[in-house]
């Protein structure tokens, strides 16, 4: 099985500032890593797939980025609908998920 | 448009079986794959199993003597049934739809349901 281990598990920005969450795969993934944002109470949301492409509607201050092992998601001018949780997804491999970040605002 | 809906009991006695249905719609289960995930209060979220649109089915290891997916193309609607529920099976239950490539690009709301007597 690959193990995903997403960092931080938690996170506090301020408005308008720039934030970074990274998962690491035990083995390389290939790019087949997705980002999900979830706000309390709602189901996930796709925001990133194939490590780097933004999926339709999201907003461009999202991006992803990595390969091999080590993936990110930025995002850039935070703000307040930003609050959510944030959970990576590889699949190249089952289970797939990472364990989440939960993002506030400081 | 795209939709799935999940539906079931909110309330399960414990040793119980659960059955939830995924009904789907914008789409044809031939052509994509509906997974179960399911996600404890606060916590984070666990793959339950597929059933791919060729029609077999994958399960996570860990529930796999538990779990049953199954599907009616007819009726659009994807069936979930676990057995032996216990108290941390108590959680929110969600259907998710993948394509060619194993992203999962929508969700369904999701059903909460509480193992308790």
């Amino acid at each position: 099985d690959i193990q995903m281990t997403q960092s931080p598990a938690s996170l506090s920005a301020s408005l308008g500032e720039t934030v970074t969450i990274e998962c690491r795969a035990s083995e390389d993934i290939y790019n087949g890593l997705a980002w999900y944002q979830q706000k309390p109470g709602k189901s996930p949301q796709l925001l990133i797939y194939n490590a780097n492409s933004l999926h339709t509607g999201v907003p461009s201050r999202f991006s992803g980025s990595g390969s091999g092992t080590q993936y990110s998601l930025k995002i850039n001018s935070l703000q307040s609908e930003d609050v959510a949780s944030y959970f990576c997804q590889q699949y190249y491999d089952y289970p797939p998920f990472g364990s989440g970040t939960k993002l506030e605002i400081k | 448009q795209v939709q799935l809906m999940e539906s079931g009991p909110g309330l399960v006695q414990p040793s119980e079986t659960l059955s939830l249905t995924c009904t789907v719609s914008g789409f044809s289960l031939t052509s994509y794959n509906v997974h179960w995930v399911r996600q404890p209060p606060g916590k984070g979220l666990e793959w339950m199993g597929v059933m791919w649109s060729g029609g077999s089915t994958d399960y996570n290891s860990a529930l796999k003597s538990r779990l049953s997916i199954s599907r009616d193309t007819s009726k659009n609607q994807v069936f979930l049934k676990m057995n032996s529920l216990q108290s941390e099976d108590t959680t929110t239950y969600y259907c998710a739809r993948t394509g060619s490539s194993y992203y999962f690009d929508y969700w369904g709301q999701g059903v909460m349901v509480t193992v308790s007597s």
